[in-house]
């Protein structure tokens, strides 16, 4: 069974801070994936991962992916308060014949930035 | 706003009782799925459904249901809902063999009584 860890679970930044969220899954996969949640709301795409070596930037934030390592991190450069949220990795496998889209979650990992 | 669109926004039951909850994908998506989310937890994978059959379930019981429709809005159903069946209910569609990213649905918040 394909298992996603996220660390930490919990990030308290301050702002203009970098930092890195971790997420380690255990079964081979290329298909990763960054969501942002707030609270009571539902999930925003962030990234999208699909080989080995893939980095991706979107602002503050830096995704990248290692498929040998099972591992993608989330890169935050200089923290503002706007990115308190919690993140999600989510690792995509077949979910029944050729299709994929059975997204295996992390626990999320919650974000706090003040000042 | 990802074009994914589901009803009711929150809704609350009584144990036992039955609940259907509804979803509107993108137009084209022709794969939906389906995740509950409890509190403080990350969405669990309940089923997917493509070209209107089943492709696919996590680890929920037979109680759990759904039906996919040629105009792309899909159902959820759930019989003798449980108190742990209190969540937050995501639908999420794509385009088999297209563009590899879901769009998630605003959801939907089940509470049971």
């Amino acid at each position: 069974e394909l298992k996603v860890e996220q660390n930490p679970l919990f990030l308290s930044m301050q702002e203009g801070k970098n930092y890195t969220i971790y997420c380690n899954y255990s079964t081979t996969s290329d298909r990763l994936y960054w969501y942002r949640q707030d609270p009571g709301k539902s999930l925003e795409s962030l990234f999208v991962l699909l080989s080995n070596g893939a980095v991706k930037q979107e602002g503050r934030l830096m995704a990248s992916l290692d498929t040998k390592a099972r591992l993608s991190t989330l890169h935050i450069t200089a923290a503002v308060h706007d990115l308190s949220a919690t993140y999600f990795c989510a690792v995509d496998i077949r979910a029944g014949g050729t299709s994929y889209g059975k997204l295996t979650f992390g626990q999320g990992t919650i974000l706090t930035v003040h000042p | 706003e990802t074009g994914v669109t589901q009803s009711p926004t929150h809704l609350i039951k009584t144990r036992g009782q039955q609940v259907t909850l509804r979803c509107s994908s993108q137009s084209g998506h022709n794969t939906v799925s389906w995740y509950q989310q409890a509190l403080g937890q990350g969405p669990q994978f309940i089923f997917q459904y493509y070209r209107e059959e089943e492709n696919g379930r996590g680890n929920f019981p037979p109680r759990f249901s759904g039906l996919q429709f040629p105009n792309y809005s899909s159902e959820l159903n759930v019989n003798a809902l449980e108190l742990d069946d209190s969540a937050l209910y995501l639908c999420a569609s794509r385009l088999a063999g297209g563009p590899y990213e879901q769009y998630f649905g605003p959801g939907t918040r089940l509470t049971v009584t």
